[in-house]
């Protein structure tokens, strides 16, 4: 299957300052990404759709200023927490899919594991 | 409001027998479904998945099949392996034409399996 990275693996930070997780896909170009988080025992919870080249389309409930989704290129995605405090640590894990408007399967990320302190 | 919902958090069978792993999902709009297995501290690996036109889908050990009448959709592994072991999430999506929030994944909370030798 495609592969897609992410970076970091996992990031300890001090509260108040912002972290970037990059999203990348690998092997194709993916127009469409994703960004989800995953609170321990619980299920994925959808953050945003990212479009290359359009504004990410936020679920509700997710704050577009504090989570910076840009989507500048076919194989890249990132987001930025900015301002992280200790309740944004979570387990952030993007997807991507190549082609829209078909059933495709996304392809996930390893997750990145976010800690604020 | 939980739109696709894994009844059962943990399920433990014996290697070789039948693994069988459900959910439920409420919105009739859902037209596509998928199955996603999940280690700690990784991202989902997806494992099968299903179109509203079917009801039943095979793919090795794995088969997905789907009520549509009942909105329900299980995930049958037969013979079951140690290697099996994981956290199972099934996905439920649905197309919307000229949305850029095509594909977007609805996620159950999860089934954790563990097979035994």
């Amino acid at each position: 299957g495609a592969v897609v990275s992410q970076h970091p693996s996992r990031v300890i930070c001090k509260s108040g300052t912002s972290v970037k997780i990059e999203c990348r896909s690998l092997d194709f170009q993916a127009t469409t990404m994703f960004w989800y988080r995953q609170f321990p025992k619980q299920s994925l919870m959808l953050m945003a759709t990212s479009n290359e080249g359009s504004k990410a389309t936020y679920e509700q409930g997710v704050e577009k200023d504090k989570f910076l989704i840009n989507h500048a290129s076919l194989t890249l995605s990132t987001l930025t927490v900015t301002s992280a405090h200790p309740e944004d640590s979570s387990f952030y894990i993007c997807s991507a899919r190549s082609r829209p408007g078909e059933k495709e399967t996304q392809y996930f990320g390893p997750g990145t594991r976010l800690l604020v302190l | 409001d939980q739109q696709v919902k894994q009844n059962s958090p943990s399920l433990s069978v014996q290697e070789g027998r039948i693994s069988i792993l459900n959910c439920d999902y409420t919105n009739s709009m859902f037209d596509y479904f998928l199955w996603y297995k999940k280690y700690p501290a990784e991202g989902p690996t997806f494992l099968i998945s299903i179109s509203s036109i079917k009801d039943k889908n095979e793919d090795g050990r794995f088969t997905v099949f789907l009520n549509k009448s009942a909105k329900h959709l299980s995930l049958h592994i037969v013979p079951s392996q140690p290697g099996d072991s994981a956290v199972y999430f099934c996905a439920a999506a649905k197309e919307i034409r000229g949305s850029s929030n095509t594909g977007k994944l609805i996620f159950g909370q999860g089934t954790t399996l563990q097979v035994k030798p």
